[in-house]
């Protein structure tokens, strides 16, 4: 059964720090995921990664996987507010199109 | 486009009623599916459709039904509502282009089971 785990669960950030976001999953996989959940809403796509070494970056969020580790990892950098919001890694199992979640990181980033 | 869409937006229930929850994609997509969110325990998928046609079981299916109406339907039947059933529940809708594949989630349906 693949499981996925995130840690932190909950992280607290000042504006303009760095911190980083770990994804660890249990069997091999082929794509991972990370999504973004702002309070009450839906989900919305941040990266596909497809490859072992597969390193995608949008403005301050930085997403990469290890598939020998079994580990992605999101990078945050120079915190802004904007960012506050709860992120999920997804991992697709050997069936096809099934997502397995991880449990999300709750981010809140302080002035 | 309007992309993944569900009604209702919120729905209360007593325990025994019983609901359809809507799903409607306009992407052309051909899989579809339903997952709950609970806090602390991400999603978690209850059903898929991988085309039209064909429906699937995922990892909490117990208490549900599903039907994919067509290829833009995919409907999530609770038959007697229990409070454990008390979640936000998403649809989602993708297609497959070589290895990249994209979930697309819907707003969401908040239900209250009492």
């Amino acid at each position: 059964e693949l499981k996925v785990e995130q840690n932190p669960l909950f992280l607290s950030m000042q504006e303009g720090k760095n911190y980083t976001i770990y994804c660890n999953y249990s069997t091999t996989s082929d794509r991972l995921y990370w999504y973004r959940q702002d309070p009450g809403k839906s989900l919305e796509s941040l990266f596909v990664l497809l490859s072992n070494g597969a390193v995608k970056q949008e403005g301050r969020l930085m997403a990469s996987l290890d598939t020998k580790a079994r580990l992605s990892t999101l990078h945050i950098t120079a915190a802004v507010h904007d960012l506050s919001a709860t992120y999920f890694c997804a991992v697709v199992g050997t069936s096809y199109g099934k997502l397995t979640f991880g449990q999300g990181t709750i981010l809140t980033v302080h002035p | 486009n309007a992309g993944v869409t569900q009604t209702p937006k919120f729905q209360v229930l007593k325990t025994g009623q019983s609901m359809t929850l809507q799903c409607a994609q306009d992407m052309n997509h051909n899989s579809m599916y339903w997952y709950r969110q609970d806090p602390g325990m991400g999603l978690r998928l209850i059903y898929y459709s991988a085309s039209e046609g064909t429906t699937d079981k995922g990892e909490v299916p117990n208490g549900y039904n599903v039907s994919r109406l067509n290829k833009r339907e995919f409907s999530l039947r609770l038959e007697s509502a229990a409070p454990s059933q008390t979640s936000v529940y998403f649809c989602a809708s993708s297609t497959r282009l070589g290895l990249q594949e994209t979930q697309y989630f819907g707003p969401g349906t908040r239900l209250l089971v009492l």
